[in-house]
């Protein structure tokens, strides 16, 4: 089982639409979990933590869930500009405090149509 | 912004040589990490450094890899006797904690 799995896509949406992304981990141990986003050719971006609580940020929207090892994304209201990779990357947590690696998942591609 | 700087931005080299790849992380940071994309790969961990060592690293980073910090502000990456299959994007990384990595971008590195 891949350590963290994403469809790759591309999903094809318009623009204004909701579009969402789901990820799993298969790790049980890991410690934090994020959503990046990367440009082509470009370095990934920060885009949100995400926390058991489930946190928003705008128009974006994560949620975790532990039991099922299962990380989202929403996207609300699409913009062009969202066009990109969304990656769904997790810290392993094996060596403690910020030392750990992250882990990627391989990334959702996004394309927003006028 | 504070950025992750990083030198060049596109290196060539033959097959057998040896490069060196820079980064200046965030001047308040901590944590260093070195990170490769492969064209059309995820993103997949080398290394991590804390408190001038190597704190964990990845099946990825065998011998023919090394990293330093020599003075106060830079990090490298030496890749030793490169291989074609070294071609691939090298990140660099901070990180003041264990959130809020902030990635470089890049180094396009072609072995040929």
């Amino acid at each position: 089982r891949k350590e963290v799995e994403q469809d790759p896509g591309p999903f094809n949406v318009p623009e204004g639409a909701t579009v969402a992304f789901n990820c799993t981990y298969s790790n049980s141990a890991s410690q934090s979990f994020f959503w990046y986003r990367q440009d082509c050719r470009k370095e990934p971006k920060l885009l949100m933590s995400v926390y058991s609580s489930g946190n928003e940020d705008g128009r974006f929207t994560a949620q975790l869930n532990r039991a099922s090892q299962y990380i989202s994304l929403l996207i609300r209201d699409s913009k062009l500009s969202d066009s990109a990779t969304y990656l769904c990357v997790v810290r392993r947590g094996n060596s403690g405090g910020g030392a750990d690696g992250l882990t990627f998942g391989k990334g959702t591609h996004l394309i927003i149509q006028p | 912004e504070p950025e992750v700087t990083q030198t060049p931005s596109h290196q060539v080299t033959q097959m057998g040589q040896e490069v060196i790849l820079r980064c200046v992380p965030i001047s308040n940071h901590l944590y260093f990490y070195w990170y490769r994309q492969i064209l059309g790969q995820k993103v997949e961990f080398l290394v991590s450094f804390y408190n001038n060592e190597i704190s964990e690293k990845s099946e990825i980073f065998d011998d023919q890899f090394s990293v330093e910090r020599p003075d106060g502000s830079n990090f490298t990456l030496k890749i030793r006797s490169t291989k074609l299959e070294d071609s691939a994007m090298y990140f660099c990384a901070s990180s003041g904690d264990s959130r809020g990595y902030t990635f470089g971008s890049g180094t396009r590195l072609t072995v040929v």
